[in-house]
């Protein structure tokens, strides 16, 4: 059983696309957080939600608590947007469940 | 950039030997924890700490042992390294609900 599932798990586009990525979940959470990781490398922290809506840069993330889903767009993609998303939620006993990842390619 | 910095980055090890890896952080956060991230699985959580000398195990703990005797450092053993153990591991802080994640530490067991 996955408490937190993301769709899709891989995902091509041509930059300059609009990009969703969704993230639903299936436990109670105190917050919501979207991860970058690029081939190779770390985990890097993009918003960090438990309510409405967050923008920083091209990268826009919305949470909806009563219906346990979350979205991140990304506006204008760029081949350097090209990494794997992760959603993870944190429930109220300071424990993190991640999803699987989505895999973004951005084609120039 | 939160200060969490994991040792080593890169490591290839032989069946039956110990391995230790460690994590440390410079922003005094209480929440500590060790994860693996293998293809098809999200992260999983193997030990975490709360507090020092305060741990608990995860989902995948099975193997491994980790211990907090300050709150800078949590170190993670693996006992006896099995080839299943081949992974990256990843330590993140967390405070107030915010997470931070270190580069993650490539360990190979041949």
């Amino acid at each position: 059983k996955n408490e937190v599932e993301q769709s899709p798990q891989n995902l091509t586009a041509q930059e300059g696309e609009f990009i969703t990525i969704n993230c639903s979940y299936s436990v109670g959470i105190s917050a919501l957080h979207w991860l970058q990781q690029h081939p190779g490398g770390g985990i890097v922290s993009l918003f960090m939600l438990s309510s409405g809506k967050k923008k920083h840069g091209r990268l826009i993330a919305t949470i909806n608590i009563q219906e346990k889903h979350s979205s991140l767009h990304i506006t204008a993609s760029h081949p350097r947007d090209s990494a794997v998303y992760i959603c993870a939620v944190r429930e109220a006993g300071n424990q993190f469940y991640f999803g699987t990842g989505t895999s973004l390619t951005v084609i120039p | 950039d939160a200060g969490i910095t994991q040792s080593p980055r890169h490591k290839v090890t032989e069946t039956g030997t110990p391995v230790t890896l460690r994590c440390h952080q410079t922003e005094n956060h209480r929440y500590m924890y060790w994860y693996r991230q293998d293809p098809g699985h999200g992260l999983r959580l193997i030990h975490y700490s709360y507090g020092v000398k305060d741990t608990d195990k995860g989902e995948v703990s099975d193997g491994y042992s980790v211990s907090r005797s300050k709150t800078e450092d949590f170190l993670l053993t693996l006992e006896s390294a099995t080839s299943s153990q081949t992974s990256v591991y990843f330590c993140a802080i967390s405070e107030q609900g915010e997470a931070f994640f270190g580069q993650g530490t490539r360990l190979t067991v041949v």
